[in-house]
């Protein structure tokens, strides 16, 4: 299965925007690349997801490379309930949704 | 209650008894996925389930058991469990394959003694 690499931690100012990068250089044509979040204490929530694109949300928007290898999730501007570990995967379209998480980056947002 | 749920939220069981994780989901969706996360770890894939009676394992399924018998329930049982099956639990559902957000409960922490 396609791996990702992301920084264990990052901090960010409060009310300032956040980019968390992600590298995924083995990564094949039919993989979505989806960024989950996980809140203390509970399951992860979905933030975004692509394919080739850019994609923009009411939460975040997904920068990705032209050669699909690297991407990177920015929170427009960043705010305390955005601290959490997140979680950048791959996820085959043609297999059975599994995903498979790596350990995350864990963000600090400073008041 | 619409979504998500998963019961006990917390249990405590002791070395060799069998224990029953609950999930249940109220969208009818197709795909359910078992996950454990172990301190300072991301989460790991037990069991997923494409439909009723379909169910296939993921990376760690050693020492557990899945059943799908009604498309909205995906019970999750450690036949005799260990002190290293003590995690946390989720449980999660998707519509769909590949590309489809997955929406996961609030999880179920387990210690085995």
């Amino acid at each position: 299965d396609a791996k990702t690499t992301q920084p264990n931690s990052m901090e960010s100012n409060e009310e300032e925007p956040v980019h968390l990068p992600c590298n995924h250089s083995t990564i094949s044509g039919t993989d979505y690349i989806h960024w989950y979040r996980q809140l203390p204490s509970q399951g992860p929530e979905y933030v975004i997801h692509g394919l080739t694109s850019n994609v923009n949300n009411r939460m975040a928007s997904l920068a990705i490379a032209e050669d699909r290898k690297s991407s990177t999730l920015i929170l427009h501007r960043a705010t305390l309930r955005d601290a959490a570990v997140y979680y950048c995967i791959l996820n085959a379209k043609d297999t059975g949704n599994q995903f498979y998480f790596g350990t995350g980056t864990s963000l600090t947002v400073i008041p | 209650d619409a979504g998500i749920t998963q019961s006990p939220r917390y249990k405590i069981t002791e070395t060799g008894r069998q224990v029953t994780l609950m999930c249940h989901q109220t969208w009818s969706h197709s795909y359910m996925f078992w996950y454990r996360q172990d301190l300072g770890h991301g989460l790991r894939l037990i069991y997923y389930s494409a439909a009723a009676d379909i169910t296939d394992k993921g990376e760690v399924p050693d020492g557990y058991v899945v059943s799908r018998s009604k498309t909205e329930n995906f019970p999750l049982t450690l036949e005799s469990a260990t002190r290293s099956q003590t995690s946390v639990y989720f449980c999660a559902s998707s519509e769909s394959r590949g590309g489809f957000e997955q929406y996961f409960g609030p999880g179920t922490r387990l210690t085995v003694t």
